[in-house]
Parts: structure tokens; C-alpha cells; sequence
């Protein structure tokens, strides 16, 4: 079956940076877009961004907009979220997520990893 | 943006009973909606997409509808491990958004 495990979070200082990968296996990775989503403590489920298959088309959260980067590895079967100026009301559970084609929604999604910011 | 307005925040109910989630578009976003089920600790679990096809493996105790902007999420004879928190996404428009989430409790 389809595994996304997500990985690179933990604590971090107001304006600082951390890079989250999701690692995909068991599906022909460069042929999805992928997305980002998160869910901070106690609140609701919040999408962040999206790539397209070759990495030629990034779209975001507006919150996320020239702090956080977007990226793949199609040869490593990964994706990248580059998170710089990191703020206190970013700190949540990351997921990633497979986006199949054709406007059906996604269709997996991996557990999760924590970013904090605090000081 | 599109906001997502679902409905009820919470909802107890018991094994065997029938419940119904509501969402509610601020515009029309065609039949672009899916439901996702959250318990703590897991990975978002998928349920329905166009507002009413089952993600693969997911029992037909669960359905979805639309009407213009308004969209539902039944589930029928209910399960213990379906108590849990539903969303109802829309993504017929970047930014995609959610309803506000709906916690399902054991009465």
C-alpha cells in the first residue's frame, strides 16, 4: 500500500527554520502532485501547499508565502517543505499528502510530524 | 477564499444510531468536496471525494450528498471506531479550506 512518513520536525526558536521530508513508497511518486497540510494544537485542519509533478508549479497558504518553500526529489521519491522565519502560531502537525489527478481530493495522507516554536 | 461553514461542532451519539454532518460553501465549488475522518496520533483517513464516492476500502455505512453549496456526510449504523472528528474540505479553489470539524462522541 501507498506509505508517506514525514519526518524533520521538532523544536524550534521564533525565526528559525526547519526542513520537513516526506518520504513516498509503493507508487510511481513523480507522476502525483503532492501537497502540505497542518493542524496546530486543539484547532482545525489546515492546507499549506501544493507542487505539481515536476516542480514547476508551487501554490500556498497565504500565511506560508515567502517564508515556507515547497520542493521534490522525484529521483528519491520525496518532498520537501522548506519553513524559514518560523513564527508561534506555526507550530502544529505537518502531514503530507498524495493529490491523484482528475479533482478527486487526496487520497493519502502520512501521520504527521510536530513542529513547536517557542522560545 | 471559500469558507466552509459544518455543522454541528459536536455530536454525541450511540453505537447503531444514524448521524448526519453538514457543510455548508460560501460559492459553488461543483461537487469538489471530500470528507476526511481524524482520530489523535493517526493519519487523516480519507473518506469521500466529489462529494459522494467512497475512497477505496471505506465501509458503505458511509455516504455523501450535495444540494447547490450544502453538503452532507451520513453515517449510518454507527461503529465504535467511528467516533472520532470529521472534516469536509473543499478543493475546487487554492486556497483549499475546511469546515471547522465536527467531534463525534460515544453518548
Amino acid at each position: 500500500e501507498v506509505q508517506l512518513v514525514e519526518s524533520g520536525g521538532g523544536l524550534v526558536q521564533p525565526g528559525g527554520s526547519l526542513r520537513l521530508s516526506c518520504a513516498a513508497s509503493r507508487f510511481t511518486f513523480s507522476t502525483y502532485w503532492m501537497s502540505w497540510f497542518r493542524q496546530a494544537p486543539g484547532k482545525g485542519l489546515e492546507w499549506v501547499a501544493s507542487i505539481n509533478q515536476d516542480d514547476s508549479i508551487q501554490y500556498y497558504v497565504d500565511s506560508a508565502r515567502g517564508r515556507f518553500t515547497i520542493s521534490r526529489d522525484n529521483a528519491k521519491n520525496s518532498l520537501f517543505l522548506q519553513m524559514n522565519s518560523l513564527r508561534v502560531d506555526d507550530t502544529a502537525v505537518y502531514f503530507c499528502a498524495r493529490d491523484p489527478p482528475g479533482l478527486v481530493a487526496e487520497d493519502y495522507w502520512g501521520q504527521g510530524t510536530l513542529v513547536t516554536v517557542s522560545s | 477564499d471559500i469558507q466552509m461553514t459544518q455543522s454541528p461542532s459536536s455530536l454525541s451519539a450511540s453505537v447503531g444510531d444514524t448521524v448526519t454532518i453538514t457543510c455548508r460553501a460560501s460559492q459553488g465549488i461543483v461537487n469538489h468536496l471530500a470528507w476526511l475522518q481524524l482520530k489523535p496520533g493517526k493519519a487523516p483517513k480519507p473518506l469521500i471525494y466529489t462529494a459522494s464516492s467512497l475512497q477505496s476500502g471505506v465501509p458503505s455505512r458511509f455516504s455523501g450528498s450535495e444540494s447547490g453549496t450544502d453538503f452532507t456526510l451520513t453515517i449510518s449504523n454507527l461503529q465504535p471506531e467511528d467516533f472520532a472528528t470529521y472534516y469536509c474540505q473543499q478543493y475546487n479553489n487554492y486556497p483549499f479550506t475546511f469546515g471547522q470539524g465536527t467531534r463525534l462522541d460515544i453518548k
